[in-house]
């Protein structure tokens, strides 16, 4: 069984540049979480998204920040001109419906904004 | 103040200790309460979870809730080198939403 996929594993981006990340979930997920670990803290929660929905943004940053889970094809999470306080760890986690308590992570994107 | 505190470490303990580790949080509401491991450079992977308060057991690993003081352990027994990582707690107030995260405690168990 595949786990959670995240590409790309390292993204290297100027300021001012997109960055898209995207996480395909475990088969049979149709939830999706993102969230984001800069360095020396803990996971911070972005977004949470069901198939076509976004469910609770709550988390995402007013500007520059988007995500999608379209019917067909992986979650992206979309930064627009990116900064260097962008650097971080990009998690995505997937976890069955109704099942949230057991949310599964994928390996993580490596942001780095030169 | 932090929704879910959890002391950084880290925690040096030798091959066969117990590991003990705990969060306590503020919000009453907090429902799902979960342990993750994190290794170095990698996402992270879901030890335990309990609903509400009580104990559950799974191999080495003992969970522990106590809704009444706001704080959640977890015991890693006969512990390994393997086992050297950090350790997050999490926890949630429904079984569909976002997880609070601690920061995190680094363990380390020496040969």
């Amino acid at each position: 069984n595949a786990g959670v996929m995240q590409n790309p594993r390292h993204l290297v981006r100027r300021r001012g540049q997109e960055a898209r990340l995207r996480c395909s979930p475990m088969k049979g997920h149709s939830h999706v979480y993102w969230y984001r670990q800069l360095p020396e803290e803990g996971l911070k929660f972005m977004v949470y998204l069901q198939k076509e929905n976004i469910i609770d943004e709550s988390g995402m940053p007013k500007e520059r920040f988007s995500a999608e889970f379209p019917k067909e094809g992986p979650s992206i999470l979309r930064i627009q001109q990116v900064v260097r306080g962008d650097s971080a760890a990009y998690f995505c986690a997937s976890a069955n419906q109704g099942r949230g308590e057991t949310q599964y992570f994928g390996p993580g994107t490596r942001l780095l904004v030169l | 103040q932090k929704e879910v505190e959890q002391d950084p470490g880290p925690l040096s303990v030798p091959e066969g200790a117990i590991v003990s580790l705990n969060c306590t949080y503020s919000n009453s509401a907090f429902q799902y309460f979960m342990w993750y491991r994190q290794y170095s450079r990698k996402g992270p992977e879901l030890l335990m979870y309990t609903y509400s308060s009580g104990n559950k057991e799974d191999g080495r690993f003992t969970a522990q809730v106590d809704k009444s003081s706001k704080y959640i352990s977890l015991f890693i027994r006969d512990s390994q080198p393997s086992d050297s990582a950090t350790y997050l707690c999490a926890m949630s107030l429904g079984s569909w939403g976002k997880l609070q995260f601690g920061a995190g405690t680094q363990v380390v168990v020496t040969p």
